[in-house]
């Protein structure tokens, strides 16, 4: 299937460490790459590939993949990662791009 | 730095088609082997991939959508394009264009995304 299912929400203490998970079959063959998304404001990729940050992602930021699930880890959560976040890989027809989990609000308390 | 610019009506009526125009600037659309996209976001849910074209003119889609989607590139202008026919209100969203990078087979990612336009389908 095309599917990537995550968890609808998750909250973390401040300076805490937060695990966003991402389960779906195209992830044992492509890698996923995740995306912050503040209110009103357009995606922002974090991660990419087995573990790669952008330039200008805080190094607090990693990722990592076992079998069916791709995680996103914030270790050491600041109130400016309160956010959306999704996940994205090739889809089943062999996309790039194709199919975005469903999405977790993240709250840092 | 590249920047992507969405442009377009911002309501449409019920059964027409929604045309929307992403200005890439910073840098050639033909330039790198980069696929050029399209992704929306209804109010309040998930983002969902529409369709990609490479500078080339190939072009994939959604399949969900494939039926209404024509996506097109005109390099001349640094641009490209959406049009998506008979739409109802669930087609009301806030609609992205975004440039992806292909590393390899197994990696691929969006990075540089347009700020977005919000499309409304209403009589």
């Amino acid at each position: 299937s095309s599917e990537l299912t995550q968890d609808p929400a998750v909250s973390v203490a401040l300076g805490q460490t937060v695990r966003i998970t991402c389960q779906g079959d195209s992830l044992r063959s492509y890698y996923a790459s995740w995306y912050q998304q503040k209110p009103g404001l357009a995606p922002v990729l974090v991660i990419y590939g087995k573990n790669n940050r952008p330039s200008g992602i805080p190094d607090r930021f990693s990722g990592s993949t076992s079998r069916n699930t791709a995680s996103l880890t914030i270790t050491g959560a600041q109130a400016e990662d309160e956010a959306d976040y999704y996940c994205n890989s090739r889809d089943s027809s062999g996309n790039h791009l194709g199919v975005f989990g469903t999405g977790t609000k993240v709250t840092v308390l | 730095q590249v920047q992507l610019q969405e442009s377009g009506p911002g309501l449409v009526k019920p059964s027409q088609t929604l045309s929307l125009t992403c200005t890439v600037s910073g840098g050639s659309i033909s330039s790198g082997t980069y696929f050029w996209n399209w992704i929306r976001q209804p109010a309040g849910k998930g983002l969902e991939w529409i369709g990609r074209i490479y500078t080339s003119g190939s072009t994939n889609y959604n399949p969900s959508l494939k039926s209404r989607v024509t996506i097109s590139v005109d390099t001349s202008k640094n641009q490209f394009s959406l049009k998506l026919s008979s739409v109802t209100a669930a087609d009301t969203a806030v609609y992205f264009c975004a440039r992806a990078v292909v590393i390899s087979s197994t990696i691929s990612y969006a990075d540089y995304w347009g700020q977005g336009s919000l499309v409304t389908v209403s009589s």
